[in-house]
């Protein structure tokens, strides 16, 4: 069965640095998303993106958060510096008719 | 504000025991109401979608039911391998058309004992 495949499982980061969290959606999906859980709260929201733009993005996402597809299958989110609140495990999900499926995640530590 | 909340945080059961699990919400118009099951160190799996009031869906032993202000998921004779986090997630009309901004609870962890 198709899946979503989200690469690394786990990033460790120095505060302050980029980071790029990689995800390979559904082929046939045309709807890409990002969650994040913080350890014991929801998951919340961040972004969607459809047609080689973002559609929606929540609060949380703010400038120093970027999405993007560079080819056919990849897509990617990219945090500019890191603060240690940014520390959370990361969803993408891709959507066919009103079913979200999701990854297995990122776990990003933050020092 | 748009808000789900969800009880109880944890249940334990015994293997065949039944009980429900409760999702209230709080949202300015719904437009579907979702059940997702995550096992740890998993992302959520889809399991039912509900969009009004009334409707019911199941699966094996498990069944989704809405009304105006709550849904339970059912579950009937649980085996050790239902254990899991159930997340109930909404989405408002006040939302994007982006139809996957979804507004999670904290949801209830599952826990049956053989």
């Amino acid at each position: 069965e198709p899946e979503v495949t989200q690469t690394p499982s786990h990033q460790v980061t120095q505060m302050g640095q980029e980071v790029i969290l990689r995800c390979v959606p559904i082929s046939n999906h045309l709807y890409f998303y990002w969650y994040r859980q913080i350890l014991g709260q929801k998951v919340e929201f961040l972004v969607s993106f459809y047609n080689n733009e973002i559609s929606e993005k929540s609060e949380i996402f703010d400038d120093q958060f970027s999405v993007e597809r560079p080819d056919g299958s990849n897509f990617t989110l990219k945090i500019r510096s890191t603060k240690l609140e940014d520390s959370a495990m990361y969803f993408c999900a891709s959507r066919q008719g009103r079913k979200l499926f999701f990854g297995s995640g990122t776990q990003l530590s933050v020092l | 504000e748009d808000q789900v909340t969800q009880s109880p945080e944890a249940l334990r059961l015994q293997e065949g025991e039944s009980s429900s699990l409760n999702c209230s919400y709080t949202v300015s118009g719904l437009r579907g109401l979702f059940w997702y099951r995550q096992d740890p160190g998993k992302g959520p799996e889809f399991l039912f979608t509900l969009y009004s009031a009334g409707e019911e869906k199941e699966k094996e032993r498990l069944k989704a039911t809405l009304t105006k202000k709550e849904s339970f998921l059912h579950i009937t004779a649980p085996k050790p391998e239902d254990s899991a986090t159930y997340l109930c997630a909404v989405q408002a009309s006040t939302s994007g058309g982006s139809q996957g901004n979804l507004i999670f609870g904290k949801g209830t962890k599952l826990s049956v004992k053989p």
